[in-house]
């Protein structure tokens, strides 16, 4: 069984520009979620998809913004880059129900905004 | 303000020897996880606890929940070079949205 991909792995950015980062799910997984990892802050949470809803979101800004399509596969946008969104971006797949819910997480996006 | 706070944040021990890392909070989680991450990887999940004073094995490794569900610990017995990595606990408090700790950093020199 296919792992969850994330491309791209590697990316440079400038200042101003914006991003789109994609996530394609584990088969039969509809949930999918999307976390920031820096060194000072840690895993934060953006947020969450199931079944083509956005489900929960954490405390970004809107300038961060994310969709799912009828296929579970999910894209993750940023909008007028800072250079505070440099980050290695993950997201994690999981069917979405239960109290138990495993996370399987992909390799990551490592964005560098200059 | 770090919901859940985790101790120590770096660890470098000598193989064969014991710790234990410590993930505490002020709020109770339905659930807590512990999950390992390697350099260049994303995190994989190790455990899941679910009922407070709940205790759990995985071969050398042993988790437990406190009896509030508000804090959890992971026990590493005669640690080997191969669990080097990153060590992160994460609480449930809605269904879909993990709140990590900061991580420990273990490094087992052989």
């Amino acid at each position: 069984k296919a792992g969850v991909t994330q491309t791209p792995r590697y990316l440079i950015k400038t200042r101003g520009q914006q991003v789109t980062l994609s996530c394609s799910p584990i088969s039969g997984h509809r949930s999918v979620s999307w976390y920031q990892q820096t060194p000072g802050q840690g895993l934060q949470f953006l947020f969450e998809y199931f079944s083509e809803t956005q489900r929960n979101k954490g405390n970004f800004p809107g300038r961060f913004s994310g969709r799912q399509f009828s296929n579970s596969r999910s894209e993750m946008n940023v909008s007028t880059l800072e250079l505070g969104d440099s980050a290695l971006y993950l997201c994690a797949s999981s069917l979405g129900q239960g109290r138990e819910e495993k996370l399987f997480f992909g390799s990551g996006t490592q964005l560098s905004v200059l | 303000t770090q919901l859940l706070e985790q101790s120590p944040q770096f660890l470098s021990i000598q193989e064969g020897e014991n710790l234990t890392v410590y993930c505490n909070s002020s709020s109770v989680f339905s659930s807590l996880q512990w999950y390992r991450q390697e350099p260049g990887e994303g995190p994989v999940l190790l455990v899941t606890v679910v009922t407070g004073g709940e205790v759990k094995k995985l071969k050398r490794l042993t988790f437990q929940f406190g009896d509030a569900r508000k804090d959890s610990s992971l026990h590493i017995t005669a640690a080997q070079p191969g669990d080097t990595g990153l060590y992160l606990c994460a609480g449930a408090r809605v269904r879909g949205k993990l709140i990590f700790g900061q991580g420990t950093e273990l490094s087992v020199k052989p």
